[in-house]
């Protein structure tokens, strides 16, 4: 069976410090691999993606992330937090063939203290 | 360009009743997939739509159901309600032809059942 795994439920970071947001995959062929954000009672806004090409992948924020292969993980990573992303942030993947259906980790809260 | 919209936002039910969600999606885009948010489970796929026709399903019971039209709106109903169904339900969209994009989230319906 396909799966994603987020294995840290909360993530604490002191503002100005870099992050980290860990991300496990297990998904079938070569892997399509997401990363969103969720504030409050809103949505899932798109972050980043890798579908191939370079293992470092640049997203909005001044988020990123790196693709592993032999590790089969898919990290986010920001050089120096923001108390503004103090955000629920997920990862999703799905194999090239299954164009509609993303598997969602369990979720990590991201906490950045001032 | 106009976001996924989904309506109502907030919906208060009974246990057995039914109810019926709305999503619009972006326009030009034909694929429309379902989640159920929920603190215990995250978010678990429910079915997508493609061209008015179901492409993949998750494993949930037969009371969920959906159906999308000519214009690519969808619905998702749920027939008698069970106070686990609470939940916010995600709607999401992705455009034709292009297996790397992203799928665009709406903000979601949140479904209280009392």
């Amino acid at each position: 069976a396909q799966s994603v795994a987020q294995p840290e439920d909360q993530v604490n970071v002191a503002e100005g410090n870099p992050l980290t947001v860990k991300c496990t995959y297990s998904v079938s062929g070569n892997p399509y691999l997401f990363w969103y954000v969720q504030y409050p009672n809103r949505g899932l806004q798109f972050l980043l993606k890798y579908i191939t090409g370079d293992n470092l992948v640049k997203g909005s924020y001044g988020f990123e992330a790196e693709f592993n292969k032999s590790q089969t993980s898919f990290h986010l990573k920001k050089p120096s937090a923001l108390v503004s992303d103090s955000a629920l942030y997920f990862c999703a993947g799905r194999g090239s063939s299954n164009t509609g259906k993303l598997i969602f980790g369990q979720g990590t809260t991201l906490q950045v203290k001032p | 360009k106009a976001g996924v919209t989904q309506t109502p936002r907030y919906l208060i039910k009974t246990r057995g009743q039914q109810v019926t969600l709305s999503c619009s999606p972006i326009s030009g885009h034909r694929s429309v997939s379902w989640y159920q948010q929920t603190p215990g489970q995250g978010l678990q796929f429910l079915f997508e739509y493609f061209s008015e026709t179901q492409r993949n399903k998750g494993n949930f019971p037969g009371r969920f159901s959906g159906r999308q039209f000519s214009n690519s709106r969808s619905e998702m109903n749920v027939s008698t309600l069970e106070l686990g169904d609470s939940a916010l339900y995600l709607c999401a969209s992705s455009p034709p032809g292009i297996r790397e994009t992203e799928a665009f989230f709406g903000q979601g319906t949140r479904l209280t059942v009392v």
